[in-house]
């Protein structure tokens, strides 16, 4: 199993540019995650989804937006980036359906992806 | 306030030495407690759940104290290889997601 992956690891955007960050996963779980982690900030979550075709909000939604078009797929695009979102993102994914203390919960992350907004 | 507070560290220790971390929550109705361990420029990795009744895996002992609203981290026996962040993460009842703390950071030195 690959687990979690993303794609690109690394990107340079310039301002007012559009790009979609791929996260995929292979272990069947209902639910996913977008986080971004900024120095001193910690993760903050994006978007979330707890199946295919939903979608919420996060803590800091604001310039993103997302799409869960297959249950092993999620998709987190900036239309027009800013220097403001110059950060590591992370994506994640959980059972959402195991039983047992937390197992549903238990997160687990993708390589990440390094991005720069000039 | 932060939802989840930790001491950002660094903490400096010589290897063999026991270390602890702790880490507070404002939510008393979250449910869900883990720690996660990030390496530098990597992805946080599930390190261990939180049980109510504290939980040991090895050289690693967490704590859960619902009443002062905190969780901590003892790691006994310190490697060069624990030398990572560590995170301390909350789900609060009713919330799908996890809220993480910023890290505490950990350096252990030969």
């Amino acid at each position: 199993n690959a687990g979690v992956t993303q794609t690109p690891k690394f990107r340079v955007l310039k301002t007012g540019q559009s790009m979609t960050l791929l996260c995929a996963q292979d272990m069947n779980h209902e639910y996913m995650y977008w986080y971004r982690q900024d120095p001193g900030m910690g993760l903050r979550l994006i978007h979330y989804s707890v199946g295919e075709g939903t979608t919420a909000k996060g803590e800091v939604p604001d310039g993103y937006n997302v799409s869960r078009l297959k249950k092993q797929n999620f998709l987190l695009g900036l239309e027009s980036a800013a220097p403001s979102q110059t950060s590591v993102y992370f994506c994640a994914s959980s059972s959402g359906t195991e039983r047992g203390y937390d197992k549903s919960y238990e997160q687990y992350f993708g390589p990440g992806t390094r991005l720069t907004v000039t | 306030r932060k939802e989840v507070e930790q001491d950002p560290g660094p903490f400096n220790v010589p290897e063999g030495a026991t270390v602890a971390f702790n880490c507070t929550y404002s939510n008393s109705a979250s449910q869900s407690f883990f720690w996660y361990r990030q390496d530098c420029r990597k992805e946080p990795k599930l390190l261990m759940s939180v049980y109510s009744s504290g939980n040991e895996d090895g050289r690693f002992t967490a704590q859960l104290n619902r009443a002062s609203q905190y969780i901590s981290l003892l790691i006994r026996d310190s490697k060069l290889s624990d030398s990572a962040t560590y995170l301390c993460v909350v789900r609060p009842t009713g919330r799908r997601a996890l809220t993480f703390g910023s890290g505490t950071r950990l350096q252990v030195q030969p």
